[in-house]
């Protein structure tokens, strides 16, 4: 149990539409990243968030946007959905401190279907 | 951050200690050794993480070598619920946010 939840859990689109994710981060962690993964691979760095700002990006594209809440819980939005956009979406939190020895822990993801 | 190589599947018999390996031969000093464990259809699920020194927790323990070039994830006794994919994982010091790059990892397969 990480203390980070995502919803919902299992959804299908069609393509062209758009979705939105939800991402509750573990209890006093303020910053917020999202990756996918697709089926058979490992997961892929979308994007962070730290104190409600944009922090850092993958080689994703700008249909993919996010946002940070002052509680520190997040969304991620994806629109104009296209089939390869099919995968697990996993929401991870920390403390950012001041190097990388804080540990990252991850949520159960959103299994995003489009067909 | 430094890239990880490791092999794409072990077998480990239940009850038996599970070593998996992880080379990161262009590892530098500001870097640390991260290991995450998946089960199918879940998220990653942290396990332990080091910089030079041995590290071990109730969960696993991680033995980096001297020249710190690579890296041995230990299970003292290995249950069939071990059963998983495996991503050992370089991280800068100066990475301080929540950006990870996986690899393909170790699929452990644990048999009875």
């Amino acid at each position: 149990e990480t203390g980070v939840t995502q919803s919902p859990t299992h959804l299908i689109k069609t393509r062209g539409q758009q979705v939105t994710l939800r991402c509750s981060s573990q209890s006093g962690h303020n910053t917020v990243s999202w990756y996918q993964q697709a089926l058979g691979q490992g997961p892929q760095f979308i994007f962070q968030y730290y104190r409600e700002e944009e922090n850092g990006r993958g080689n994703f594209p700008p249909r993919f946007s996010g946002l940070q809440f002052p509680n520190y819980s997040s969304e991620l939005n994806v629109n104009a959905l296209e089939l390869d956009d099919s995968a697990l979406y996993l929401c991870a939190s920390s403390l950012r401190g001041v190097d990388s020895g804080n540990t990252i822990y991850f949520g159960e993801g959103s299994w995003l279907t489009v067909v | 951050d430094a890239k990880t190589t490791q092999p794409p599947s072990m077998d480990c018999a239940e009850g038996r200690a599970a070593n998996l390996p992880c080379n990161h031969s262009t590892i530098s000093g500001n870097e640390y050794v991260y290991w995450y464990r998946q089960i199918h259809s879940q998220g990653p699920q942290y396990i332990i993480h080091g910089l030079k020194n041995n590290e071990t927790n109730e969960m696993a323990s991680l033995i980096i070598t001297e020249d710190r070039k690579s890296s041995t994830l230990i299970l003292p006794h290995a249950t069939l619920r071990d059963t998983a994919v495996y991503y050992c994982i370089v991280r800068s010091r100066n990475n301080a946010g929540n950006m990870l790059t996986f690899g393909g990892g170790t699929r452990l397969m644990v048999k009875p």
